[in-house]
């Protein structure tokens, strides 16, 4: 079985400062790790993945993600940023099984300040 | 990448009744779930919508309760059966293509009075 845990319910950042929101995982097969994003009053976007190859994974939007094998964490950073990136962020796994289930960590709702 | 509609988009339904809400891809995938996202919380998975076949449930989740359909390999409907307040939720179905990303309709939410 799988899980995720994202251990910060909300995390308050001032315009133009850095953020880490921070995901870790347990499973006993190995995962494919995602993070999705759910704006307010919409649906889950997909930010960003890492399915193989580099451990550093990247967006269109300035976030990044490391998959850390032996901390079992997927965290996620932007170095600077915006009031536009206010939202509900959702760290989630999904063994390598074929099943394609995805299983979702509680969620970090980023709230950006001017 | 799959682009995903439902409809309706919202609705707010009597206690007792029933709720059909369809979920629509415009590509071919090859698996498509239903999410459920109780307010304030994460998504927790329904179960897995089968081509052709009865869907596969997840624990504490049952047939009678959110009977699914999937007649071809882009549509699929959830209904919500015999509705109670504690059915107030988003509910998000989401498609998979050849790879391991799931895309996600834009969710419908449902309040249940």
């Amino acid at each position: 079985a799988q899980s995720v845990t994202q251990l910060d319910s909300q995390v308050p950042v001032f315009e133009e400062a850095p953020v880490e929101l921070r995901c870790n995982y347990s499973s006993s097969v190995s995962v494919y790790l995602f993070w999705y994003v759910q704006y307010p009053n919409q649906g889950l976007q997909l930010l960003l993945k890492y399915l193989s190859g580099s451990t550093l994974v990247e967006s269109i939007n300035g976030f990044e993600a490391e998959f850390n094998k032996s901390q079992t964490s997927f965290h996620l950073r932007k170095p600077s940023v915006h009031i536009s990136d206010t939202a509900e962020y959702f760290c989630a796994v999904t063994p390598m099984d074929s099943s394609y289930k995805l299983i979702f960590g509680s969620g970090t709702r980023l709230l950006v300040r001017p | 990448s799959a682009v995903i509609s439902q409809k309706p988009s919202r609705d707010i339904c009597q206690r007792g009744t029933s709720l059909t809400i369809q979920c629509q891809v415009d590509s071919q995938v090859t698996m498509m779930f239903w999410y459920r996202q109780q307010p304030g919380q994460s998504l927790t998975l329904i179960a897995t919508a089968n081509q052709g076949s009865e869907a596969t449930y997840e624990s504490g989740f049952v047939i009678d309760k959110f009977p699914i359909s999937r007649p071809n390999l882009t549509f699929s409907t959830l209904t919500v059966s015999n509705m109670s307040p504690e059915d107030s939720s988003i509910y998000l179905c989401s498609g998979t293509g050849l790879g391991e990303t799931q895309y996600f309709g834009p969710g419908t939410r449902l309040l249940v009075l």
